[in-house]
């Protein structure tokens, strides 16, 4: 299981872009990267997921490097509400019944 | 939209008690699983439940505990024995619909151990 480096906290703003970068060296040929939001008290949400290149979906984006070892979260305009957890997980979670292997996360501030 | 429902919402119970924590997976899903989270730690996988067997456990589903999918909706985690250890939430998640990969995850039950 490839393991997963993100920072663990970061502070923002109300309206501006965050982008979390997470390191995945080891990441394997059939891996992809998924990232889920956690609020306090709450469970983890699935927010996106991809292979290469940039995923876009109406929530955030994922750029992905062509070497792959690494990834980027990108949460637009960020408000108050997207005070989260943020968890990079790395596996084969295209295929269905997969368990999720969570590491520590980010946790984001917003800011007013 | 439709939405994974664990009840009760908290439980306490004391050391030695035993305890079953419900959930309501969603309609049309495959999997089913159950995850747990020690105040302030990572979120831990426990088991994975499929065709109305255990598909994957971890090391800490232990034969202290077990599930069970009693009829078409409910889908349980019977804890025996409980330990002060075993405080933490405890999320249902399920998945696994056609073309579909992302696991949706219950609100928790928040289980206290005295």
């Amino acid at each position: 299981l490839a393991k997963t480096t993100q920072p663990i906290s970061m502070d923002s703003y109300e309206g501006q872009e965050v982008n979390i970068t997470c390191s995945h060296n080891n990441i394997a040929t059939n891996d992809y990267i998924t990232w889920y939001q956690q609020f306090p008290s709450q469970g983890p949400r699935f927010i996106i997921q991809g292979y290469k290149t940039k995923v876009t979906n109406e929530v955030a984006s994922l750029f992905i490097p062509a070497d792959r070892k690494s990834s980027t979260l990108s949460l637009p305009r960020v408000s108050l509400s997207d005070t989260a957890v943020y968890y990079c997980l790395v596996g084969d979670q295209k295929a269905a019944g997969n368990k999720l292997t969570f590491g520590g996360g980010t946790r984001v501030l917003v800011k007013p | 939209e439709p939405e994974v429902t664990q009840t009760p919402s908290h439980q306490v119970t004391q050391m030695g008690q035993e305890v079953i924590l419900r959930c309501v997976p969603i309609s049309n899903h495959l999997y089913f699983y159950w995850y747990r989270q020690i105040l302030g730690q990572k979120v831990e996988f426990l088991v994975s439940f499929y065709n109305n067997e255990i598909s994957e456990k971890s090391e800490i589903f232990d034969d202290q505990f077990s599930v069970e999918r009693p009829d078409g909706s409910n889908f349980t985690l019977k804890i025996r024995s409980t330990k002060l250890e075993d405080s933490a939430m405890y999320f249902c998640a399920s998945g696994g619909t056609s073309g579909r990969y992302e696991q949706y995850f219950g609100p928790g039950t928040r289980l206290t151990v005295t």
